[in-house]
């Protein structure tokens, strides 16, 4: 089956501008998280899904970050008001129930100009 | 302090040789740490997990963990310039929440 899929791949941005990316689960797969990775450093965690709720919102840079997953499958982040320091590349990854292994999606690079 | 620490390196073996990745982590209360491999460009794969003090071989792939030392490595023995990636340690809470060390480079030259 198909694995995880974000879109875009790319996303260019002028700063002020508010962006929305775009995670597609595995099917069937209950968790979801984001994770921000900026380049030469290790994925950080933002945000977990089970199912619709939103369980762990701690790693959230700011309240211009904001993510949804209203039907329990397809997540949205959305950034509003994109800073320099927004740019990086953000990582979908889904996991079976609460197994540990989480399958990671290509990931959508956003550039902030 | 961060909570799971990794030597950045770049670390460079010959092909053949054992490469040896090591990280350390903070949180006595962590259980489970995974080891992915990321190439450049790419999403991280997941090649290991290991949750019982000791070691854990999976093909040219060995885990240790020691809980006492706080203290986990990864070792690739015949190493190929195919393992030439960025490796990764991660601890992961019981949801699963991965908490990521910021990577050693490996560079395996013919």
């Amino acid at each position: 089956g198909a694995g995880v899929s974000q879109s875009p791949r790319y996303k260019v941005a002028k700063r002020g501008q508010d962006v929305a990316l775009r995670c597609d689960p595995i099917s069937g797969h209950v968790s979801l998280f984001w994770y921000q990775q900026a380049l030469g450093q290790g994925p950080e965690f933002l945000t977990y899904f089970q199912n619709e709720a939103q369980l762990d919102k701690s790693g959230l840079p700011s309240d211009r970050f904001f993510a949804e997953r209203p039907e329990g499958s397809v997540s949205t982040l959305k950034i509003q008001r994109t800073q320099q320091e927004d740019s990086a590349v953000y990582l979908c990854a889904s996991s079976r129930d609460r197994s540990y292994e989480q399958y990671f999606g290509p990931g959508t690079r956003l550039t902030v100009t | 302090q961060k909570e799971v620490e990794q030597n950045s390196g770049p670390l460079s073996v010959p092909e053949g040789a054992i490469a040896s990745l090591n990280c350390t982590y903070s949180d006595r209360g962590s259980q489970s740490f995974f080891w992915y491999r990321q190439y450049s460009g790419k999403s991280p794969e997941l090649i290991m997990f290991i949750y019982s003090n000791g070691d854990k071989e999976d093909g040219r792939f060995t885990a240790q963990l020691n809980k006492a030392s706080q203290y986990v490595s990864l070792l690739i023995r015949d190493s190929q310039p195919s393992d030439s990636a960025t490796y990764l340690c991660a601890s992961v809470t019981s949801y699963g929440k991965l908490t990521f060390g910021q990577g050693t480079i490996l560079t395996v030259h013919p």
